[in-house]
């Protein structure tokens, strides 16, 4: 079975552009979690759902991100307008009930 | 509150050494998971174990090996004979059943195996 998928794995943009992060889950996981990775703050959990429902979005910084989850096997994240301090790893990761959390390799943001 | 420590921000050691990372947590929960992931410097992270709140029995793996004491709240990572593959940032992670399923992580300890 495939492994958690993102992308793009590298993004960079121009402060003030959209950003969309896209992840499929893998089939058959029932929850799927966002985190953030940076030198300064470590592993962050942004957003994580449930059966597709949004469950905490408490780790979001601003309303300038925001994530979905339209169906079983897609999310996205989406940051708009990005900013520097967004520059990041961003990772996907999914997990089966109470399981382990299965991780994306990543999606690498540059904000210049 | 719900929190994972892992004290040790850098820890370097000579290839063959023995080693052991340590992880604190913080829960009011009776039924929560623990898990330790390893990112090597690819970047990628990488699932090593996970242990559930009721089941105390130490784990070996190969050179690897986990201590859980519910007592004192850790579980804790041993490498033995570290080798230079396993330098890498090494993750405890804290899941809690009542609260919705969250999933928290310690801050990392990097570890440098020193040929």
């Amino acid at each position: 079975d495939a492994g958690v998928i993102q992308s793009p794995r590298h993004e960079v943009t121009e402060m003030g552009q959209e950003v969309t992060l896209r992840c499929k889950p893998i089939s058959g996981h029932d929850y799927l979690f966002w985190y953030r990775q940076t030198m300064m703050r470590g592993l962050e959990l942004l957003i994580y759902f449930n059966n597709n429902v949004p469950i905490d979005d408490s780790g979001m910084p601003e309303d300038r991100f925001s994530a979905k989850m339209p169906n079983a096997s897609f999310s996205t994240l989406k940051i708009q307008p990005s900013e520097p301090r967004d520059s990041a790893v961003y990772f996907c990761a999914s997990s089966r009930n109470l399981g382990e959390l299965f991780f994306g390799e990543g999606s690498r943001l540059t904000v210049l | 509150a719900q929190k994972v420590t892992q004290a040790q921000t850098e820890i370097s050691v000579v290839e063959k050494e023995d080693v052991t990372l340590d992880c604190v947590y913080e829960t009011r929960d009776t039924t929560y998971y623990l898990f330790w992931y390893k990112q090597p410097p690819s970047g990628e992270l990488v699932f090593l174990i996970r242990r559930n709140s009721f089941d105390e029995q130490n784990e070996i793996s190969g050179r690897y090996s986990w201590n859980f004491q519910k007592s004192t709240s850790s579980f804790n990572f041993t490498i033995t004979a570290s080798q230079v593959v396993d330098s890498a940032v090494y993750f405890c992670a804290l899941r809690l059943k009542t609260s919705y399923d969250k999933v928290i992580f310690g801050p990392g300890t990097s570890l440098s195996v020193i040929p």
